[in-house]
């Protein structure tokens, strides 16, 4: 079965901090994605990559940088977390042309920033 | 960009219950896919339905594209129906246009 894992289903982050959000996929697809998800706003894309080191910034890039240093990972940086950042994190990867065959989505990591 | 509207927003059924959850879009499409989002988060792929009807145990789909909507029927409703029910169309490129989905809640 493909998947799309993400670190942590749950996690609690000071004010500040550097927090790091993992994704892995093992479907060998090419773009890979970063939404975060909040009630009355939806999915909203922050960063996506559609190769190896390639990076694009979505609709709300500010705050958060990404690295894709191999085609299976991709990682969302918060550079110093911030409250308005407590959220849900999704990842997620397709092949090119999404519009063939789609997004695949990891589980989720709810992020708390205290 | 296309503007993707759902509805209803909400719904609330007995178990055992059919429904039907429309989503309308504003241009034309390359593909659709449906989603459900179960209660924990995780978004689960239900179909890619660029036009015609697919069906899969209780769940069917169809899109008439050149009418710009799509619908999804769910019977014989059960418990673990419930979450939030996403069409997402596909008009190429990396951009991708989400509805605001249906919250369905499916009453024992």
């Amino acid at each position: 079965d493909v998947k799309v894992t993400q670190s942590s289903r749950y996690l609690v982050k000071r004010t500040g901090e550097k927090v790091f959000l993992e994704c892995v996929q093992d479907m060998d697809h090419e773009n890979m994605f970063w939404y975060r998800q909040d009630p009355g706003l939806g999915l909203r894309l922050i960063y996506f990559s559609y190769d190896v080191k390639m990076k694009e910034k979505g609709d709300i890039p500010e705050g958060y940088s990404v690295s894709r240093e191999k085609k299976e990972r991709f990682s969302l940086i918060l550079e110093s977390a911030s409250t308005n950042q407590t959220s849900m994190y999704l990842c997620a990867s397709s092949l090119p042309g999404a519009q063939i065959l789609g997004y695949t989505f990891g589980s989720g990591t709810r992020l708390t920033v205290v | 960009g296309i503007q993707v509207e759902q509805s209803p927003p909400d719904l609330i059924l007995q178990e055992g219950a059919n429904s039907t959850l429309r989503c309308n879009f504003s241009d034309s499409v390359n593909n659709l896919q449906w989603f459900h989002q179960n209660p924990w988060g995780q978004l689960i792929n239900l179909f890619y339905i660029p036009s015609g009807t697919k069906q899969n145990g209780r769940l069917s789909a169809t899109t008439v594209a050149t009418e710009r909507y799509s619908l999804l029927y769910i019977s014989s409703s059960q418990t673990t129906d419930s979450g939030v029910y996403f069409c997402i169309p596909y008009t190429g490129g990396f951009k991708t246009f989400f509805g605001a989905g249906t919250r369905l809640f499916v009453k024992a």
